[in-house]
This record gives structure tokens, C-alpha cells and sequence, in this order.
């Protein structure tokens, strides 16, 4: 079956540090992929998604590539905030609307 | 103009009540779904509906009734409440999987 793997946190940067937040997935078939955040005793956002093999979603700062021929979904921010601090979960779907498949989830701190 | 609602936010109570949780969305999608989140922030598909009618049930067991009265709501109803259904509750909706998910505020529920 279809399944993710992302990173275990939990990771804590520095304000303005780069990140990365490695994501990788099995999936039959093509995939959308998803990155959603949650911030502390809140519900989930959708952050950014691709549909296709090389799409390139982005929001906030944020970017994800989707790469077929690694399975990878890797999440990047140039410089993170304060505000950035939360959990984030990298997901797919398969066809038609079939529900989403998490990551465990990583855990982002990041320290003025 | 809240996409994806939930109610209760909280909800404490004893082992072996009844409870319900309501989830309405003013998006016009047709498939809503319910997921549970672990106290590891794992989260899982329980239930998929798709214009009323039941799509998944990812072997939740029978004490966990979902009822959809019409495609804009979808309702879970929970008996025999044991301290291993404490967790977070989601509901979602989605219009196409490709496009995303989108989710409530969650339900958390605490079973004494």
C-alpha cells in the first residue's frame, strides 16, 4: 500500500537558518503530494501540494519538488521565523478522492 | 466564514458514555472524511464519505458510527466510550483529491 516516510524531529534552528525537512514515498501509480503544518492546538493547513512529477509547490516561503525518480517530497524554507514553529506533515493521495496517507509528522522549533 | 467546522472543540467525559461529534463545511465538496490523531500526532482515515454515502472504513470499530444527513455535514457518533478513544478528531472535506484536503479546527476528546 501507499505510505510515507518523512524525517524524525524533533529539528530546532536558529532564526533566518535554512531548512529541510526530508520527505520520501511509495505510492502505485501518481501521486499528489501534500505538506500541511500545525500549529499548536490547532488543526491542519494545507501548505503547499504538487500533482506531477516536477511540480514545484510553494507558500509562505516555502517549497516542495516533486521528484519521481527518488519518491522524495522534501520540504525547504530559506530562512525560517519564530512563527514557523510547528508540526509539519508531508501526505499523498492516489486517484480520485481517496483519503490522505501522513508522515509521522516532524516537529519544528525555531529559537530567536 | 469558517471552511471546515467542528463542535465541541473539547470534549471530557466518562469511560463507557455516548458521545457525538458534528462537523459541518460550506465549501461544496462533495467527500468528507473523519481522521483520528494519536497522542503522537499520528494521524489515520477512519471513515470516508462521499455524497452521503459511506466509502471507507478503515476497520474502526463498531462502537464509531459516522452518519452523513446531507453532503455539507458528517456527524460521528461514539458508544461505549473507552480511555483508548482519547485523541484528537478531524474532519475534512475535499472537492478532488489532487486538489487537497482541507480541515476542521479538530475535536479534542479525553475519556476518564
Amino acid at each position: 500500500g501507499n505510505s510515507v516516510t518523512q524525517m524524525e524531529g524533533p529539528v530546532t534552528l536558529s532564526e533566518e537558518a535554512f531548512l529541510t525537512i526530508n520527505c520520501t514515498y511509495t505510492a502505485t501509480g501518481y501521486p499528489s503530494l501534500f505538506w500541511y503544518v500545525q500549529y499548536p492546538g490547532e488543526g491542519l493547513q494545507l501548505l503547499l501540494k504538487a500533482t506531477k512529477a516536477d511540480d514545484k509547490g510553494s507558500n509562505k516561503g516555502f517549497e516542495a519538488t516533486y521528484r519521481k525518480e527518488t519518491t522524495s517530497f522534501h520540504l525547504e524554507k530559506g530562512s525560517v521565523q519564530v512563527s514557523d514553529s510547528a508540526v509539519y506533515f508531508c501526505a499523498l493521495t492516489g486517484s480520485g478522492n481517496t483519503p490522505l496517507v501522513f508522515g509521522k509528522g516532524t516537529r519544528l522549533s525555531v529559537i530567536a | 466564514d469558517t471552511a471546515v467546522s467542528q463542535t465541541p472543540k473539547y470534549l471530557v467525559t466518562q469511560m463507557g458514555n455516548d458521545k457525538s461529534i458534528k462537523c459541518e463545511q460550506n465549501l461544496g465538496h462533495d467527500t468528507m472524511y473523519w481522521y483520528k490523531q494519536d497522542s503522537k500526532k499520528f494521524l489515520k482515515i477512519m471513515f470516508s464519505y462521499n455524497n452521503k454515502e459511506l466509502i471507507i472504513n478503515e476497520t474502526v470499530p463498531n462502537r464509531f458510527s459516522p452518519k452523513s444527513p446531507d453532503k455539507a455535514h458528517l456527524n460521528l457518533h461514539i458508544n461505549s466510550l473507552e480511555l483508548g478513544d482519547s485523541a484528537v478528531y478531524f474532519c475534512a472535506s475535499s472537492r478532488s483529491g489532487r486538489e487537497g484536503q482541507y480541515f476542521g479546527p479538530g475535536t479534542r476528546l479525553l475519556v476518564l
